[in-house]
């Protein structure tokens, strides 16, 4: 079975905390792909990362960076001196075979100033 | 990327009735994707379109209360029919085009009265 797990349900940090979203997943695939999304208050689905299962190279974007480790099949999403702009709710998702994605519940962020 | 064009971007309609969601994309792709997210829940699959072929439902949702067209590469169309209060939730498309990626529409926002 297929299944993805962000154990985390709420996080709360002040502004400039580092903080991190914890995602572990279940797959038999050799092959396949991780993805993190953010969803503001809006709705809309913003799209951060996408990673394939031979790249397990550590990535960073500005103040984000991804953690990827095969051994423990997690995919952990990183925030460096966080900001009130990034409160929304965080969605970890693999990808299957058949092309559809399978997500967390997700992880609520809320920065506070 | 790939440009997806989802509308209605929100709704309030009464129950009993139907709402077409339709959803176009700005390149050809074989599948597509509808999600349904519930309030303060993850995104679920409810199906995948298909182009020339019937769309395939996840268990718990039905043809008879989502049916969906997919009428070329480029287009399809998720009807809610009959609704209810529990119908209200954000409905997403979605796109694969090489299989590796995921691409989202804006959402709808559906609320049922």
């Amino acid at each position: 079975a297929q299944k993805v797990t962000q154990a985390q349900t709420e996080i709360s940090v002040v502004e400039k905390e580092d903080v991190t979203l914890d995602c572990v997943y279940e797959t038999r695939d050799t092959t396949y792909y991780l993805f993190w999304y953010k969803q503001p208050p809006s709705g809309e689905l913003v799209f951060l990362i996408r990673r394939n299962s031979f790249d397990e190279q550590n990535e960073i974007s500005g103040r984000y960076s991804w953690n990827f480790q095969k051994s423990t099949s997690s995919f952990n999403f990183t925030i460096t001196a966080s900001q009130v702009v990034d409160s929304a709710v965080y969605f970890c998702a693999l990808k299957r075979s058949q092309g559809n994605l399978i997500f967390g519940k997700g992880t609520k962020l809320s920065v506070k100033p | 990327s790939a440009v997806i064009s989802q509308k209605p971007s929100r709704d309030i309609c009464q129950r009993g009735t139907s709402l077409t969601i339709q959803c176009q994309v700005d390149s050809q792709v074989t599948m597509m994707f509808w999600y349904r997210q519930q309030p303060g829940q993850s995104l679920t699959l409810i199906a995948t379109a298909n182009q020339g072929s019937e769309a395939t439902y996840e268990s718990g949702f039905v043809i008879d209360k989502f049916p969906i067209s997919r009428p070329n590469l480029t287009f399809s169309t998720l009807t809610v029919s009959n609704m209810s209060p529990e119908d209200s939730s954000i409905y997403l498309c979605s796109v694969d085009r090489e299989r590796t990626e995921a691409f989202f529409g804006q959402g709808t926002r559906l609320t049922v009265v």
